[in-house]
């Protein structure tokens, strides 16, 4: 069963900040939203992580509802290498990260 | 170049051969994972080691044996498998059980004939 609601795809501009949504209703006390990216025919990189602040780093920002049921990843300004599949990923404590089919984000010139 | 060093990148053997994929790593993680990516699927967990030990194997059939001898080298052996094991297989690797800033491998990709 999915932990992670994710749009199939999207579109965004170059130039342009991109933001991912993520829907983990279901998300419990002690785990951590994973945000990941995967470029074709390569393995996933890791992006950002949290558990209820939002954080920031060199790649992107990620910002968690008060509710902690929804996330949005946000890419700042988005270019053609950030076009990939970008999962958002619910897990904690058993070291086991679940991907689902993930959002294909295209960044067009 | 990730620091998980994956070979070899592609991979195409018969359905009776024996081969074997190597999965390396000098980051100092104790955690290493197999994982499979087939056409148009998630990426699904395959086993996982802590330490050297195995700690989950996700009813992974018994053609795919996996071997670590020490926390920087993982092997995943491969004998009589069929044509719908061809895939990505991805080794990753973690500081420690719970951290998850896995370190991907590029991936070999596997085609069996």
């Amino acid at each position: 069963d999915a932990k992670t609601t994710q749009p199939p795809s999207m579109d965004c501009a170059e130039g342009r900040a991109a933001n991912l949504p993520c829907n983990h209703s279901t998300i419990s006390g002690n785990e951590y939203v994973y945000w990941y990216r995967q470029i074709h025919s390569q393995g996933p990189q890791y992006i950002i992580h949290g558990l209820k602040n939002n954080e920031t780093n060199e790649m992107a920002s990620l910002i968690i509802t008060e509710d902690r049921k929804s996330s949005t990843l946000i890419l700042p300004h988005a270019t053609l290498r950030d076009t990939a599949v970008y999962y958002c990923i619910v897990s904690g404590g058993d070291y086991k990260l679940s991907f689902g089919a993930g959002t294909t984000v295209t960044v067009r010139a | 170049e990730t620091g998980v060093t994956q070979t070899p990148r592609h991979l195409v053997m018969g359905m009776t051969n024996k081969k074997s994929l190597k999965c390396e790593q000098h980051l100092g993680h104790n955690a290493m994972y197999w994982y499979k990516q087939s056409a148009k699927k998630p990426l699904e967990l395959m086993f996982v080691y802590n330490f050297k030990e195995q700690t989950e194997n996700n009813s992974v059939p018994s053609r795919f044996s996996p071997e670590c001898p020490n926390s920087s080298h993982l092997f995943l052996h491969l004998h009589t498998l069929q044509p719908e094991d061809s895939a990505l297989y991805l080794c990753a690797s973690s500081q420690e059980p719970g951290n998850y800033g896995y370190t991907f491998g590029s991936g070999t990709r596997l085609t069996v004939v």
